[in-house]
């Protein structure tokens, strides 16, 4: 049971570069969502999905884009990687109607 | 703006004693309370929920306490072992564009001494 995964675990980009960041789900929840962890300010919805190619921004959208074209995969991009994107991002998925959501292992992500 | 969070940042026990961690929040209109417990290099991991028309509800040496007269939420820890020591958050659930999403406190740390 591989529940959920993100790739890559850590991640050194430059200013400027794309990238992107994988999340893969086996439970099949129709409910996804990417977090940014940052010291003092805890988790930060960026966007989160509610099913295959529905998705909708949250709390700290700029800056990021994400694509859903089956129930299993996640990825955000960050088009134009800046050094403010720093942070440690964790997806998570979720049942429909349930209110648990399950989180990955987290991607720490440096920009210098 | 709304927004929940927490009252003490890090709260250290000896293990064996019972530990208290605290949470306000502010949207009445919220339906439901989750805590969350972080190790250190891991995501976070469901403890126990609470809905909103509820004032306890009890796990294992868990039990969260919803006082929606002050807007309080607690997580009380039974007997604390050195494996409890983690950050830990509440979060709230908001509806969001017709979705419900969570948002997080800013957490607190638990340090447990044996």
């Amino acid at each position: 049971d591989a529940g959920i995964t993100q790739s890559p675990r850590y991640k050194i980009t430059e200013t400027g570069r794309q990238v992107t960041l994988m999340c893969h789900q086996t439970w099949s929840h129709s409910y996804m969502f990417w977090y940014r962890q940052d010291l003092g300010h805890g988790l930060r919805l960026i966007y989160y999905s509610a099913a295959a190619d529905i998705t909708d921004k949250g709390e700290v959208p700029d800056g990021y884009v994400v694509s859903r074209s089956k129930t299993e995969n996640f990825p955000l991009t960050l088009e134009s990687a800046t050094r403010s994107q720093t942070s440690v991002y964790f997806c998570a998925s979720k049942v429909a109607g349930r209110n648990e959501q399950f989180f990955g292992p987290g991607t720490r992500l440096t920009v210098l | 703006g709304e927004s929940v969070g927490l009252h003490l940042p890090t709260l250290s026990v000896q293990e064996g004693d019972n530990s208290i961690i605290n949470c306000a929040y502010s949207n009445s209109a919220s339906d439901y309370f989750i805590w969350y417990k972080q190790e250190s290099g891991k995501g976070p991991q469901f403890i126990i929920d609470i809905r909103s028309n509820m004032d306890k509800r009890q796990g294992q040496r868990v039990t969260v306490l919803l006082n929606k007269t002050v807007k309080h939420l607690s997580l009380q820890i039974a007997a604390t072992q050195p494996g409890d020591s983690a950050v830990y958050f509440c979060a709230e659930s908001r509806m969001n564009s017709g979705y419900s999403t969570l948002t997080f406190g800013k957490g607190t740390m638990l340090l447990v001494s044996p």
